[in-house]
């Protein structure tokens, strides 16, 4: 069965601190795509990456940075310097090779306080 | 370029109403998803059209809902005798193929008092 899990319900920061927002997952494909999204308090999900199984290569954005280790099935979501327009929720998706449906974690809510 | 758009943005209706959402999808994008999310959720798939055919409705609860999409671009999510459990933000999202990320439209707030 494929699952997301965002242990981290909620997560509060103070501005220019960095935080990690964590994922893990699990599929029984060889083949899949791992995805993060924001979702600002306007609501309208953004996407901001996607990762295809056989690409384990970490990659840096800006602020932005997501590192993921097949061998703990995780992809974990860094910030860097936070700011405030960071705050928003951010979920992190699994599709498998068909890309037929998409997994969804629950999210974790983030506050960047000024 | 315009991006998802779905209407309407509210709609509040009663208990054993029938209602339909709309979804327009990005120009060119073949793929189009339907899901729900309700209050601090995450999206919960519904279904998968991949042109005109539904590729994989295995997410719709039961056979209250329905969806089309009849000339591959403009999609119609139906809820016949809608209950409160039905209530939730529906979300529409297209994209290029099933591979690439998917374009969020802003969601339809159901409301079935």
């Amino acid at each position: 069965a494929q699952k997301v899990t965002q242990a981290q319900t909620e997560i509060s920061v103070v501005e220019k601190e960095d935080v990690t927002l964590d994922c893990v997952y699990e599929t029984r494909d060889t083949t899949y795509y791992l995805f993060w999204y924001k979702q600002p308090p306007s609501g309208e999900l953004v996407f901001l990456i996607r990762r295809n199984s056989f690409d384990e290569q970490n990659e840096i954005s800006g602020r932005y940075s997501w590192n993921f280790q097949k061998s703990t099935s995780s992809f974990n979501f860094t910030i860097t310097a936070s700011q405030v327009v960071d705050s928003a929720v951010y979920f992190c998706a699994l599709s498998d090779n068909t890309g037929n449906q998409f997994y969804f974690g629950t999210g974790t809510s983030l506050t960047v306080i000024p | 370029g315009a991006g998802v758009s779905q209407t309407p943005s509210n709609k509040v209706t009663e208990k054993g109403k029938y209602v339909e959402l709309r979804c327009d999808p990005i120009s060119g994008h073949t793929a189009l998803y339907w899901y729900r999310q309700s209050l601090g959720q995450g999206p919960e798939f519904l279904i998968y059209f991949q042109g005109t055919g539904a590729a994989d409705d295995s997410g719709l609860p039961n056979d209250r809902f329905f969806a089309v999409r009849p000339e591959g671009s403009v999609s119609t999510l139906k809820i016949q005798r809608t209950e409160r459990g039905d209530s939730a933000v529906y979300l529409c999202a297209s994209s290029r193929s099933f591979y690439n990320e998917q374009f969020f439209g802003p969601g339809t707030r159901l409301t079935v008092l």
